[in-house]
């Protein structure tokens, strides 16, 4: 078990709903990558934030936002959801940004309906 | 996006084989790493390796890495039911800050 929680574990909402997910990362790691992975595909980079702020995105619409805060936790916010949008989303924290071994959380599945 | 691929798919074998899965890429890396997801919960760090390795070992774990032919292999030696996941390649790219996973191999183990 790594030290990064994930809250909730799981979610259903409706479609055109807002949803906010949330990671505590590892104690000591300031970098947080958030990842989707849709069923039976390897997981996919939304963003990550190192000490507050972005420091990358994948190719994710801009309705999938996030925030860190001070004590490295972090958000990831997706507005106007849309059926495509199930999956399990995955937080990983790290030491530093860039490379290195990632700590990943148990995820949260989501399910859009 | 660049990303690693991962093969075979799949791949079943009887506990105590061996089970070898390989990753290839297509430009010059930095580092590789190999990740293991039981049945849709999060994933977990195996190894990594630097470009300037070739073989490293982990407990039942032997990752390869051939930059020459831009590839690398995971091997499990004497597999048990617990080693029964998803397992991904991560190729670490100079200057790039994220992790790319392709589809990744199920490996099945049978009691």
């Amino acid at each position: 078990e790594t030290g990064v929680t994930q809250s909730p574990t799981h979610l259903i909402k409706t479609r055109g709903q807002q949803v906010t997910l949330r990671c505590s990362s590892q104690s000591g790691h300031n970098t947080v990558s958030w990842y989707q992975q849709a069923l039976g595909q390897g997981p996919q980079f939304i963003f990550q934030y190192y000490r507050e702020e972005e420091n990358g995105r994948g190719n994710f619409p801009p309705r999938f936002s996030g925030l860190q805060f001070p004590n490295y936790s972090s958000e990831l916010n997706v507005n106007a959801l849309e059926l495509d949008d199930s999956a399990l989303y995955l937080c990983a924290s790290s030491l530093e940004a860039g490379q290195g071994e990632a700590f990943f959380g148990q995820g949260t599945r989501l399910t859009v309906v | 996006s660049q990303q690693g691929e991962e093969d075979p798919q799949a791949l079943s074998i009887q506990e105590g084989e061996n089970a070898t899965m390989n990753c290839s890429y297509k430009t010059s890396i930095n580092n590789l790493q190999w990740y293991r997801q039981n049945s849709g919960r999060g994933l977990v760090h195996l190894i990594l390796i630097r470009s300037n390795e070739r073989e490293k070992h982990s407990g039942r774990l032997r990752v390869t890495l051939d930059t020459s032919k831009k590839s690398s292999s995971l091997l499990i030696t004497a597999s048990r039911a617990a080693d029964t996941a998803s397992y991904f390649c991560a190729p670490g790219w100079w200057g790039d800050y994220k992790l790319s996973f392709g589809a990744g191999t199920t490996v099945t183990v049978r009691a």
